[in-house]
């Protein structure tokens, strides 16, 4: 089934520990994106990339890394830099050329202890 | 930067009552799209406008983009309990650009 990834759905981690979240789609889909949700809040953009190789900051991507070395990849980890990480982490991915809709998976949900 | 603005950001409605929901980009969009959140669940895409003053409708949904393009809403009639979720919108300034979506409008319909 063509779709995107994420993997775990659940995770836990102690404070001070880097933690690296799972994004994989298998739609050709040029464009990936991470938003961070927090509850009752809404979609925050972490970072997102246009293409292979090359990704761009969103509004909140203190504390976080990315990688976009494959194009159906795209990790997010969350360094013990960020302040308060616990949260729902959402990936997407879209066609990237001209406006298409976002494909989103499933959510990681992270709990740092 | 590119701010995107929904309202409200609750709203509690009685079965069969009609609402609107609006959104407002803090620079001209080239489209705007709408997602919906069920509990629990992941944003799925629902519709996606392009030009200026489109309508477009899907069954009992109602969206619109604004004139200058930098405004949308999201009208439902009839509210049924099966549209409990997040509606959220979200732009871009290019169809090239990163999509910045609003906080979204929880809905909550009581029987």
């Amino acid at each position: 089934d063509g779709g995107i990834t994420q993997s775990p759905k659940y995770l836990f981690r102690k404070e001070g520990q880097n933690v690296t979240l799972s994004c994989e789609q298998n739609l050709n889909h040029d464009a990936m994106y991470w938003y961070r949700q927090d509850p009752g809040q809404g979609l925050r953009l972490i970072y997102y990339s246009q293409i292979v190789n090359d990704f761009q900051k969103g509004d909140i991507a203190e504390g976080y890394s990315v990688s976009r070395e494959k194009k159906e990849s795209f990790p997010l980890t969350v360094t013990s830099a960020q302040k308060n990480p616990t949260a729902f982490y959402l990936c997407a991915s879209s066609l990237g050329t001209g406006a298409t809709e976002a494909f989103f998976g499933q959510g990681t949900r992270l709990t740092v202890v | 930067g590119q701010q995107v603005m929904q309202i409200p950001q609750y709203q509690h409605v009685q079965e069969g009552e009609d609402f609107t929901t609006y959104c407002n980009s803090s620079t001209t969009l080239s489209n705007i799209q709408w997602y919906k959140q069920r509990p629990g669940g992941h944003p799925v895409f629902l519709i996606q406008l392009v030009k200026s003053g489109e309508v477009k409708k899907q069954k009992r949904l109602t969206f619109q983009f604004g004139e200058a393009k930098k405004n949308s809403s999201l009208h439902i009639t009839a509210t049924q309990t099966t549209d409990v979720g997040t509606y959220f919108c979200a732009g871009q300034t290019d169809s090239w650009g990163k999509l910045q979506f609003g906080a979204g409008t929880q809905v909550v319909v009581t029987p």
